[in-house]
């Protein structure tokens, strides 16, 4: 079952925050979040593993919470650079941190950062 | 990093041809690869998934006699459309994961395929 992202679209201006939310109707074990350019592939931002757990990425952070089956991604002072298409991505199974199976990702937030 | 490199990034055939796309992982052994389609402005779809030396496992609605997946080597993995048709035009990517290691998968840089 595919995740739901929200929103479908943002459009910011440099420096402004933006928040994207995945939630599944199954349970998770882990989120996976990845950014995609245009005619390109994506990119691993970065993957969450435990129930609460945070992480961040320069500006770019995330939290999951397993017993709500959400994850969202946080944009702080957004950049030129960050313009893309972002999609989280459920693993099949239980992670066990270095193994999962096949990743089902959701429909897609585009993004785009304006000067 | 581990790299996978996906060859053609671009190919445009005539309609009833077949096409390969080739995906290896440079630095790692991928005991599985995942193949994906994207149409445009919309999410990737899991095509199948691929594990060497053996058959292929296809998600439900893919032909697999149509989208041909061979696992030979732990290192390349190989897509051919088969008679393909202007419906089949789309983005193909794949992806894979070094085992053992943490973080997320690594895509290969993707195949634009047109069928004129």
């Amino acid at each position: 079952q595919q995740p739901v992202q929200s929103p479908q679209a943002v459009i910011l201006r440099e420096g402004e925050d933006a928040v994207i939310n995945c939630s599944s109707s199954k349970a998770l074990y882990s989120v996976h979040w990845y950014r995609q350019k245009h005619g390109e592939a994506p990119v691993f931002l970065m993957i969450l593993l435990k129930g609460g757990e945070q992480k961040g990425h320069e500006k770019i952070s995330a939290s999951f919470n397993e017993k709500k089956q959400q994850s969202s991604l946080y944009l702080t002072a957004s950049q030129l650079s960050y313009s893309g298409t972002y999609f989280c991505g459920t693993p099949e199974g239980n992670a066990g941190g270095t193994s999962y199976g096949k990743l089902t990702f959701g429909q897609g937030t585009i993004l785009t950062v304006h000067p | 990093g581990a790299v996978v490199s996906q060859h053609p990034s671009r190919v445009i055939c005539k309609s009833g041809t077949s096409v390969k796309i080739e995906c290896r992982s440079l630095d790692f052994q991928a005991t599985t690869m995942f193949w994906y389609r994207q149409f445009p402005k919309q999410s990737l779809m899991l095509m199948a998934t691929s594990n060497e030396g053996s058959k292929a496992t296809y998600e439900q609605g893919v032909e697999k006699d149509k989208f041909l997946i061979n696992h030979a080597s732990l290192t390349l993995s190989t897509l051919t459309v088969t008679s393909a048709h202007p419906e089949d035009s789309s983005f193909y990517i794949c992806s894979a994961k070094p085992s053992g290691r943490s973080g997320g998968y690594t895509f290969g840089s993707g195949t634009r395929l047109t069928v004129v």
